[in-house]
């Protein structure tokens, strides 16, 4: 079965300073991932998706992630933080041969400090 | 273009009653997902349809929990006999169609307590 841990449950971060989200998976063959950030009394609005190709992708908001197989990791980073990025963010894997439907990881909540 | 809306937004029920959460999707779209955040189970799948075919029911919890897609369109998630357990976000997805690159769009949730 699929699996996602997020290993940080909060993570402090100085505004204008760099973020780094650890996210580990265990899925059966190439995953399908995903990074989602909800903000207060917000739903889930997709940052990034992994689906093949480049191991590096690009997001919304100015955030990337890398998909390093070797790690079964998919990190989500942004080099410069705002203080709207105070959120949570939940990495995700798609089941291919079901329908993609979603097994979250149990989130990160950010918090920017002024 | 609207996005997925949810009804109600909240909830509150006494235990022992069924409720009905409504999802509908962004129009055209062939996909919709339930999923459900709790506080001790986390953002957990129910149940998902794509177009005519059954639905993939592996992520509930229990024969309470049902759900049907009328149309090809809304959505009633319905529990009957709630427990307090049951308390929790109900998230309603769509997509149009079950690819990596066909990205879920959420609702805001249906917020159910159970007294």
């Amino acid at each position: 079965a699929q699996s996602v841990t997020q290993p940080d449950i909060h993570i402090t971060v100085s505004e204008g300073a760099s973020l780094e989200l650890r996210c580990n998976y265990s899925y059966g063959a190439t995953p399908y991932l995903f990074w989602y950030v909800q903000s207060p009394g917000q739903g889930l609005q997709l940052l990034l998706k992994y689906f093949s190709g480049d191991t590096l992708v690009q997001g919304i908001k100015g955030f990337e992630a890398e998909f390093k197989r070797s790690q079964s990791s998919f990190n989500l980073r942004k080099p410069s933080v705002h203080w709207s990025d105070a959120a949570e963010y939940f990495c995700a894997v798609g089941a291919r041969a079901a329908g993609n439907k979603l097994t979250f990881g149990g989130g990160t909540r950010v918090l920017v400090k002024p | 273009g609207a996005g997925v809306s949810q009804s109600p937004s909240n909830k509150v029920t006494e235990k022992g009653k069924d409720v009905e959460l409504r999802c509908d999707p962004i129009s055209g779209h062939t996909a919709l997902y339930w999923y459900r955040q709790s506080l001790g189970q986390g953002l957990e799948f129910l149940i998902y349809f794509q177009g005519n075919s059954a639905p993939d029911k592996s992520g509930l919890p229990s024969d309470r929990f049902s759900a049907e897609r009328t149309g090809g369109s809304v959505s009633t998630l319905t529990i009957q006999r709630t427990q307090q357990e049951d308390s929790a976000v109900y998230l309603c997805a769509s997509s149009s169609g079950t690819g990596s690159y066909n990205e879920q769009f959420f609702g805001p949730g249906t917020r159910l307590t159970v007294l």
